[in-house]
């Protein structure tokens, strides 16, 4: 089955820094996604983002298909983004995704 | 706003108990998901329904079951409580492939 890795696992960062978290799969996919825990458990669903790029606010994501990675970037991060990052991929699957191990982010004021 | 509903934020069972963790959702979605998280290990899919009275094995079934009579709830069952099953365990509809969860019930077992 589809193996996903995510990295870096940990990441701390001040406040207004910049961040690049990387999501590699192990076979072709058409459907990934990016996820968000807060420090209360909740999963926000971030990207539905099986190829090309989206952004939303400071968020944007690339996903290159053809070579089996996404990248989610964080622009002027804040304190409310720190948090466990998922990328979960699947492919004609009826949306059942493996979800990678994540990237647990901290930002510091 | 997709609405996914689980009825317990915290569950405290005794071992060999039944166990009923409840979800709802609120937006008509074909697909139901159960995960359970556990640290280390991620998310792990437990099963999945595509339709009322469907459903199918995910990767960790054994020691669950599901229940889906109506299309917006999608029951976990723990037929039998056991310490290994103390875990967070999430809801998930989807919609278009996009992934929507609930708020996650953390179910200690004793």
């Amino acid at each position: 089955g589809i193996q996903v890795e995510q990295s870096p696992p940990d990441l701390i960062l001040q406040e207004g820094a910049n961040s690049t978290l990387r999501c590699n799969f192990s076979d072709s996919v058409n459907n990934l996604q990016w996820f968000h825990q807060n420090p209360w458990g909740q999963l926000i669903n971030l990207f539905y983002i099986p190829s090309g790029t989206k952004q939303n606010g400071r968020l944007s994501a690339t996903t290159v298909a053809t070579e089996r990675y996404s990248l989610l970037y964080i622009s002027s991060s804040q304190t409310t983004d720190s948090g466990v990052y998922f990328c979960a991929a699947g492919y004609n699957q009826g949306g059942k995704l493996i979800f990678g191990q994540g990237t647990e982010l901290s930002v510091k004021p | 706003d997709v609405k996914v509903t689980q009825s317990s934020r915290y569950l405290v069972k005794r071992t060999g108990e039944k166990v009923f963790l409840e979800c709802v959702q609120d937006m008509d979605h074909e697909n139901m998901f159960w995960y359970r998280q556990d640290p280390g290990l991620g998310l792990r899919l437990i099963y999945f329904s595509y339709d009322v009275k469907m459903k199918e094995k995910g990767d960790i079934p054994e020691g669950y079951s599901v229940s889906r009579e109506k299309k917006e709830r999608f029951s976990l069952i723990l037929e039998s409580a056991s310490t290994n099953q103390t875990s967070m365990y999430l809801c998930a509809s989807n919609e278009d492939e996009k992934l929507f969860f609930g708020s996650g019930t953390q179910l200690s077992v004793l």
